[in-house]
């Protein structure tokens, strides 16, 4: 099956800063997705993004699917986008990279 | 104007005791989905239902089952819970496969005594 791999597995910010959060996958695919996992477990979908680039507010999302990435911007990060952000697509299955765990401090 | 229902959102039971979970859509979509959650692991899908067609991951224990009666419901049960299948439980649903764009409900955490 496609592999992904999500960059970095931490990130530790204070208030303000901007991120960048990377998922690689091993093989083109053509639904991808982008989840915050709030604190209570719930997966917030934040962009279906198969190619292109989409924004919503202070979170923007590029996916080049020919070169096999996607990008998750966070600007002007607030504690409440603390979290863990998962990519995920479906390739014959429903795959989810490991993660990234963000930390924004006050 | 919840679309994805999971509930109850906290379920304890007992090593051995038979359980249920539930998940309800209002999006009319035809796939439904569920996924365990282990601490600090990305969810693992365990089957999905295409409209009434089940399809099992093949790494999904037997001990797991499914039930959908109807397109809104889909329901979770776990035969006879061991302490390893506590774990967040969580119910996600997609128009269809390729158009795999998923909507998630709140989750129901599970913990086995």
């Amino acid at each position: 099956g496609i592999q992904v791999e999500q960059s970095p597995p931490d990130l530790i910010l204070q208030e303000g800063a901007n991120s960048t959060l990377r998922c690689n996958f091993s093989d083109s695919v053509n639904n991808l997705q982008w989840f915050h996992q709030n604190p209570w477990g719930q997966l917030i979908n934040l962009f279906y993004i198969p190619s292109g680039t989409k924004q919503n507010g202070r979170l923007s999302a590029t996916t080049v699917a020919t070169e096999r990435y996607s990008l998750l911007y966070i600007s002007s990060s607030q504690t409440t986008d603390s979290g863990v952000y998962f990519c995920g697509f479906n390739a014959g299955k429903s795959t989810f990279g490991d993660g990234t765990t963000l930390t924004v401090k006050p | 104007d919840a679309m994805v229902i999971q509930n109850p959102r906290y379920q304890v039971t007992q090593f051995g005791k038979p359980v249920t979970l539930s998940c309800s859509q209002t999006l009319n979509h035809n796939v439904m989905y569920w996924y365990q959650q282990k601490s600090s692991q990305a969810p693992k899908l365990l089957f999905h239902y295409y409209d009434k067609d089940f399809n099992n991951e093949a790494d999904t224990p037997d001990n797991f089952q499914s039930r959908r009666p109807n397109t809104s419901f889909c329901f979770l049960d776990i035969r006879s819970p061991g302490l390893g299948d506590a774990a967040m439980y969580l119910c996600a649903t997609s128009r269809d496969l390729t158009a795999w764009e998923q909507y998630f409900g709140p989750g129901t955490r599970l913990t086995v005594t």
